[in-house]
């Protein structure tokens, strides 16, 4: 199985930061990642596949990048919309296999 | 616009089955993709449970596989999963989603194992 170690766990932000979540396969992956957005109560929503395409809708201020093993998600200026947890799924094989999620909070 | 539906009963004995149904509007399954679906335990990250392709063709997650079934009804426009021999650690969220990078999701259902 290939597992997914994400990077923070958690983080404390100010609105208008600049935040980087990572995401690190345990082997090579090409660019079959997946980022998602999750707030409480509610359903993941997609955000990016194939590591760097942002999905139909979700704002530009969402940007992902890399490729192999290691992967990162950044959002350019945190709004008070975006603090959730935030989780990477890589779909180059079976089993597929989630990230632990990054919560991201208010500082 | 592509919108999934779960359905099924939100609780469940301990060693019974649980069973539920994915409905899907907006998109015919017959024209590909796979199907899947995940769970989140209270408080927990997400789980893939399984996938099924149109045709029938099947993935499960390992942990899971000897008490997994899904299937899918093309006719219905839906999936459905089972889980047998279920215990406390079943207890969860249950979502099902399509492809295999999971680009639109149900607003998924707790289902309760607990007698």
């Amino acid at each position: 199985d290939i597992q997914m170690t994400q990077s923070p766990s958690s983080l404390s932000a100010s609105v208008g930061d600049r935040v980087t979540i990572t995401c690190r396969a345990s082997q090579g992956i090409s660019n079959y990642l997946a980022w998602f957005q999750q707030k409480p109560g509610k359903a993941p929503k997609s955000l990016i596949y194939a590591a760097s395409n942002l999905q139909s809708g979700v704002p530009s201020k969402f940007s992902g990048s890399g490729s192999g093993t290691d992967f990162t998600l950044t959002i350019s200026s945190l709004q008070p919309e975006d603090f959730a947890t935030y989780y990477c799924q890589q779909y180059y094989s079976y089993p597929l296999t989630f990230g632990g999620g990054t919560k991201v909070e208010i500082k | 616009q592509v919108q999934l539906q779960e359905s099924g009963p939100g609780l469940v004995k301990p060693s019974e089955t649980l069973s539920l149904t994915c409905a899907v509007s907006g998109y015919s399954i017959s024209s590909g993709y796979y199907w899947g679906w995940i769970r989140q335990a209270p408080g927990k990250g997400l789980e893939w449970i399984g996938s099924i392709y149109q045709s029938g063709s099947t993935y499960y997650n390992p942990s899971l596989k000897s008490r997994v079934t899904i299937s899918v009804d093309t006719s219905k426009n839906q999936f459905s999963l089972r889980l047998s021999s279920v215990t406390a650690a079943d207890t969860a969220v249950y979502y099902c989603a399509r492809r295999r990078d999971f680009d639109y999701w149900g607003q998924g259902t707790l289902v309760t194992v607990s007698s």
